[in-house]
């Protein structure tokens, strides 16, 4: 069965970085694209990150663009997500998912159970 | 950026209760709509894709219409485990979001 386990959350302060990692398994990884999603407490979803399936194309919204990097590594079947210069405003939850078309459908059918980030001094 | 606007931002309604929740897209977009069910603590539940289509394992009761700016997620007879917060989603932009709790 599909799984994504993600996993690199925890508490840093303003300004440093973190990078999340979301295991896949149970389908063809390298066929699908992926995305990062994040839920900050008592908030709705805000997409942060795409990236297709051969990780030649990655697009973000301007409240990551620059700062977040969208990554994966099809060998080891792994997404990630390196955050540098983080911000109050980036503490949430943070969801891989994957894309059910495979390809920009952003209809995103699998998620992850989330890890979560807290910026704070 | 197309927004997307949900109504109601909470609903209060009993077992049994057919149940409809409003999306409106701040310009067309066809039929490129997503609806998903989030309980709190878990990840979201895609329900519906492309306006109308039920996604594989999502109870029939559940049904969504409509294209061009105004859709809506339909519960013909609501389960207890069906209260939830329900998400529309085009694209890159996801709704605020409706929570369907108990009456």
């Amino acid at each position: 069965q599909v799984q994504l386990v993600e996993s690199g959350g925890g508490v840093v302060q303003p300004g440093r970085s973190l990078r999340l990692s979301c295991a896949a398994s149970g389908f063809t990884f390298s066929s699908y694209a992926m995305y990062w999603v994040r839920q900050a407490p008592g908030k709705g979803l805000e997409w942060v990150a795409l990236i297709s399936y051969d990780g030649s194309n990655k697009y973000y919204p301007d409240s990551v663009k620059g700062r977040f990097t969208i990554s994966r590594d099809n060998s080891k079947n792994t997404l990630y997500v390196q955050m540098n210069s983080l911000r109050a405003e980036d503490t949430a939850l943070y969801f891989c998912a994957r894309d059910r078309g495979g390809t920009y459908s952003y209809y995103f059918d699998y998620w992850g159970q989330g890890t979560l980030v807290t910026v704070s001094s | 950026d197309i927004q997307m606007t949900q109504s109601p931002s909470t609903l209060s309604a009993s077992v049994g209760d057919r149940v409809t929740i409003s999306c409106r897209a701040s310009q067309s977009i066809s039929s490129w709509l997503a609806w998903y069910q989030q309980k709190p603590g878990k990840a979201p539940k895609l329900l519906i894709y492309k306006a109308s289509s039920l996604e594989s394992g999502v109870p029939s009761r559940f049904s969504g219409s409509g294209s061009g700016t105004e859709f809506t997620l339909t519960i013909s007879s609501l389960q207890p485990d069906d209260f939830a917060t329900y998400y529309c989603q085009h694209s890159r932009t996801f709704g605020q979001g409706t929570k369907v709790e108990i009456k």
